[in-house]
């Protein structure tokens, strides 16, 4: 089947621009979860999903970071006025839950590498 | 908060040579490990993962990771390593916390580049 999807691939954008990502996670996964990567790091958690509330939002860096996530599958990830130091490969993953709220394996998508100049 | 230490940035083997990447977890409780590798240019691919049971775990590509609770370390093995093993190595860790809804996080650590010299 399909797996998780990540719109743009890349995208270019001047300092203080809007930028919107976006992510198809794979039908029938209701968690979701957003990562950045930048140059030479590891993943740095964003934010979580179940359905389409967000339990933990402790990753997002500032209050230019916002995410929803609507009929509990598409995923929008919005930058606001970005700043250079947002420059990074997001990435999106989704998993399904199990009993008791486990997460099982996250499966991620081919990320957006955000430049921003 | 859970944390996960993988204190090897960069290893370089040569190709036939065993491998051992290393990987410790800070956590109460025994959490969910999982192993993920990132080729250049791909995406995070899922090697091995223990839940439970027995501490020893097989996963693709010929991967291997032993789980042992006295040392919080879950460690990837290779008894031979090819060269299109060359790639960046995640260490995870999940577990279950109120500060997350009650829901599992995953936390993911800074990640070990595995170089592959002929």
């Amino acid at each position: 089947g399909a797996g998780v999807s990540q719109s743009p691939s890349n995208k270019v954008t001047e300092k203080g621009k809007d930028v919107e990502l976006r992510c198809d996670p794979i039908s029938g996964h209701t968690a979701l979860y957003w990562y950045r990567q930048s140059l030479g790091q590891g993943l740095e958690f964003l934010i979580y999903f179940q359905g389409n509330s967000a339990p933990d939002k402790s990753g997002l860096p500032s209050d230019r970071f916002s995410a929803e996530r609507t009929g509990g599958s598409v995923s929008t990830l919005t930058i606001q006025r970005t700043q250079q130091e947002d420059s990074a490969v997001y990435l999106c993953a989704s998993s399904w839950l199990g009993a008791g709220g486990l997460s099982y394996e996250q499966y991620f998508g081919p990320g957006t590498r955000l430049t921003v100049t | 908060a859970q944390s996960v230490t993988q204190p090897d940035i960069h290893i370089t083997v040569s190709e036939g040579a065993s491998l051992e990447l290393r990987c410790n977890y800070s956590y109460g409780a025994t959490p969910y490990l999982f192993w993920y590798v990132q080729s250049p240019g791909q995406g995070l691919q899922l090697l091995l993962k223990y839940f439970s049971g027995d501490t020893l775990v097989q996963g693709i590509k010929g991967f291997e990771a032993e789980f042992k609770r006295s040392q919080s370390s879950f460690n990837l093995r290779k008894p031979s390593v090819h060269w299109s093993d060359a790639a960046e190595y995640f260490c995870a860790v999940g577990v279950k916390s109120k500060s997350s809804g009650g829901y599992q996080k995953v936390t993911f650590g800074t990640g070990t580049k595995l170089q592959v010299i002929p």
